[in-house]
């Protein structure tokens, strides 16, 4: 099973400043990754898929980079409604699917 | 717009058997080049996929929970179907459904269904 880390686990970051959130995979998953966003009491909320692909309707600040063990999500200026849990997932050796344990991004 | 909402009990007790049902509009279970799994994440967790069907019905588990889990597929209610035996407190989670393309990420979420275990 791949396995997959999350930094921080925490990141307290001002409105309209960058935040970069870091995803490890335990071996190369290649470009198969996404990243969700998660709100208080909602289902999760797909930004990224194939490591850097934004999902139908996402922002152009949510941005996504890297491939093989190494990820990185960006958010170029956090909004208001920017404040989540982000996970990234695996899919490139299912089954299972594997998420991260998550980075709660948080007003600083 | 697809829409998928889960239902079933909200309460089970310990060593009964979790059943939930995801309903699946505004689109075709039977679309092929889609998958349908369920998800859950326990109180103040992260996430875990539990497992995956076909609209053809192959299935694929969780190895984790495999021995205890079982999904189904009723293309003509549009549904698909989560059963977990043996619960223990463990078991207490929102369990999500969602679609995935065959590339393996979830665009399409269920809201979520919180079920408890407990006697």
């Amino acid at each position: 099973e791949i396995v997959m880390t999350q930094s921080p686990a925490t990141l307290s970051v001002s409105p309209g400043e960058r935040a970069t959130l870091s995803c490890r995979a335990s071996q190369s998953v290649s470009s198969n990754l996404a990243w969700y966003q998660q709100k208080p009491g909602q289902a999760p909320r797909l930004l990224i898929y194939g490591a850097s692909t934004r999902a139908t309707g996402i922002p152009a600040r949510f941005s996504g980079s890297g491939s093989g063990t190494e990820f990185t999500l960006t958010i170029s200026s956090l909004q208001s409604e920017d404040f989540a849990v982000y996970y990234c997932q695996q899919y490139n050796n299912w089954p299972p699917h594997t998420f991260g344990p998550g980075t709660k991004v948080d007003i600083k | 717009q697809l829409q998928l909402q889960e239902s079933g009990p909200g309460l089970v007790k310990p060593s009964e058997t979790l059943s939930l049902t995801c309903t699946v509009s505004g689109g075709s279970i039977s679309s092929s080049s889609y998958y349908w799994g369920w998800i859950r994440q326990p109180p103040g967790k992260g996430l875990e996929w539990i497992g995956s069907i076909y609209y053809s019905g192959s299935t694929y588990y969780n190895p984790s929970l495999k021995s205890r889990v079982t999904i189904s597929v009723d293309t003509s209610k549009n549904q698909f179907s989560l059963k977990l035996s043996s619960v223990t407190a463990a078991d207490t989670a929102v369990y999500y459904c969602a679609r995935h393309a065959p590339r393996g990420d979830y665009a399409d979420w269920g809201q979520g269904t919180l079920v408890t275990v407990s006697s």
